[in-house]
């Protein structure tokens, strides 16, 4: 089956320490994304990815950081530099074309709570 | 602040009726989309309709996009209550790389 998938579905962590999120898919998409959703709000962007090796800042990137060693996994790594990081985190992928993305596949998500 | 906002936030209406939720957006944009998702679950994506598109249909929905006063609706018909999720309209502004998402209409459909 094609698709997107992250795991853990939930993830405790206590203050201080560092997570890492994981992200994969098989859809051979180029383009590959990281949000962050809080209860009742919609999503923020933190990073996307064009390409391998290479990733760009989204909205919040402050206190996460991110990889794309491989074109199927875009791991996001939640530092205890960020301050408030209880929330939902979704991962989507898309096509790339002429330079703009259209439709985006989404994981499932990873509740992340900090005890 | 937001780029897309949807209107209403909450929407409860009963099986069958039709439901009607507005976004509008700040900037230009090449495309806007609309996603749905059910609680504690990922975004599904339902429909993408282009900057020089007017109107879409796909199944019960119908999207309509007005880029003079840069806002979309989204129109779900004979709604059933397996229709209740949040739905968030998306956009894709300048350059293209970058998918605004709205805080979204919580929809309730009661059976």
């Amino acid at each position: 089956d094609g698709g997107i998938t992250q795991s853990p579905k939930y993830l405790f962590r206590k203050e201080g320490q560092n997570v890492t999120l994981s992200c994969e898919q098989n859809l051979n998409h180029d383009a590959m994304y990281w949000y962050r959703q809080d209860p009742g709000q919609g999503l923020r962007l933190i990073y996307y990815s064009q390409i391998v090796n290479d990733f760009q800042k989204g909205d919040i990137a402050e206190g996460y950081s991110v990889s794309r060693e491989k074109k199927e996994s875009f791991p996001l790594t939640v530092t205890s530099a960020q301050k408030n990081p209880t929330a939902f985190y979704l991962c989507a992928s898309s096509i790339l074309a002429g330079g703009s993305h259209g439709e985006q596949f989404f994981g499932p998500g990873t509740r992340l709570t900090v005890l | 602040s937001q780029q897309g906002e949807e209107d209403p936030q909450a929407l409860s209406i009963q099986e069958g009726e039709n439901a009607t939720m507005n976004c509008s957006y700040k900037t230009s944009i090449n495309n806007l989309q609309w996603y749905r998702q059910n609680s504690g679950r990922g975004l599904v994506h339902l429909i993408l309709i282009r900057s020089n598109e007017r109107e879409k249909h796909s199944g019960r929905l119908r999207v309509t996009l007005d880029t003079s006063k840069k806002s979309s609706s989204l129109l779900i018909t004979a709604s059933r209550a397996a229709d209740t999720a949040s739905y968030f309209c998306a956009t894709d502004v300048g350059g293209g790389f970058k998918t605004i998402f709205g805080a979204g209409t919580r929809l309730f459909v009661k059976a």
